[in-house]
């Protein structure tokens, strides 16, 4: 089944300790992106990727890292995580770019203590 | 600056009654305009885009330049319709901005 997959869904972590969403696609897309989603805010991009090795900045790229080192993979990396980075997380990608239909994952549940 | 705004987040109307979701935007370029949508224990997911011009689940949308605005309508509302609608502008080539969001509830 084509789709995006984000692990894990809940995640529960405390102030500085390192962490890393997973986000793996299987449709061969080009594009990958992730967003967070918080209440009032609707979503906002952190980061995006265009193709492998050629990442960039979203809104909100403070405290995060990405890394496409391969097609299908594009995880969010939270060096030190705080508490104002307690948020719903999801990943997209598309074909090509932002014009194209976005497929997104299930989305993580992040909660910093 | 560009910007999408819903002006309600919540919206309720009856089973068969019109439904009008609002989305207006901010922005000095050519817009593209989408609309996504998030059903219960579903993943976000693209209802229309406005260059289709397309009816979706009998869903339509018109881009109005004058009035910067994209909202959704329906001309009958369906429980089904029940969900989280998101009204997002493509700015720039690999920007895309998202309202705050609209959950609409149809009830019976």
């Amino acid at each position: 089944e084509a789709q995006v997959t984000q692990n894990p869904r809940y995640l529960i972590t405390v102030t500085g300790k390192k962490l890393t969403v997973t986000c793996s696609q299987n449709m061969n897309h080009e594009y990958m992106s992730w967003y967070r989603q918080d209440p009032g805010l609707g979503l906002r991009q952190i980061y995006y990727s265009m193709n492998v090795e050629v990442t960039d900045k979203g809104d909100v790229p403070e405290g995060y890292k990405v890394s496409r080192k391969e097609k299908r993979n594009f995880p969010l990396i939270l060096e030190s995580p705080s508490p104002n980075q307690t948020s719903l997380y999801f990943c997209a990608s598309s074909l090509y770019g932002q014009s194209e239909k976005l497929f997104f994952g299930s989305g993580t549940q992040l909660s910093v203590l | 600056a560009q910007r999408v705004t819903q002006p309600e987040k919540l919206l309720s109307v009856f089973k068969g009654a019109p439904v009008e979701l609002k989305c207006n935007y901010s922005y000095s370029g050519s817009p593209e305009l989408f609309w996504y949508v998030q059903y219960s224990r579903q993943r976000l997911q693209l209802l229309l885009r406005h260059i289709s011009r397309e009816s979706i689940k009998g869903f339509t949308a018109d881009l109005n330049k004058g009035e910067t605005s994209f909202h959704l309508k329906k001309p009958f509302a369906q429980e089904e319709d029940s969900a989280m609608y998101y009204c997002a502008l493509r700015a720039g080539a690999q920007k895309l901005v998202f309202g705050q969001g609209t959950r609409l509830t149809i009830n019976p």
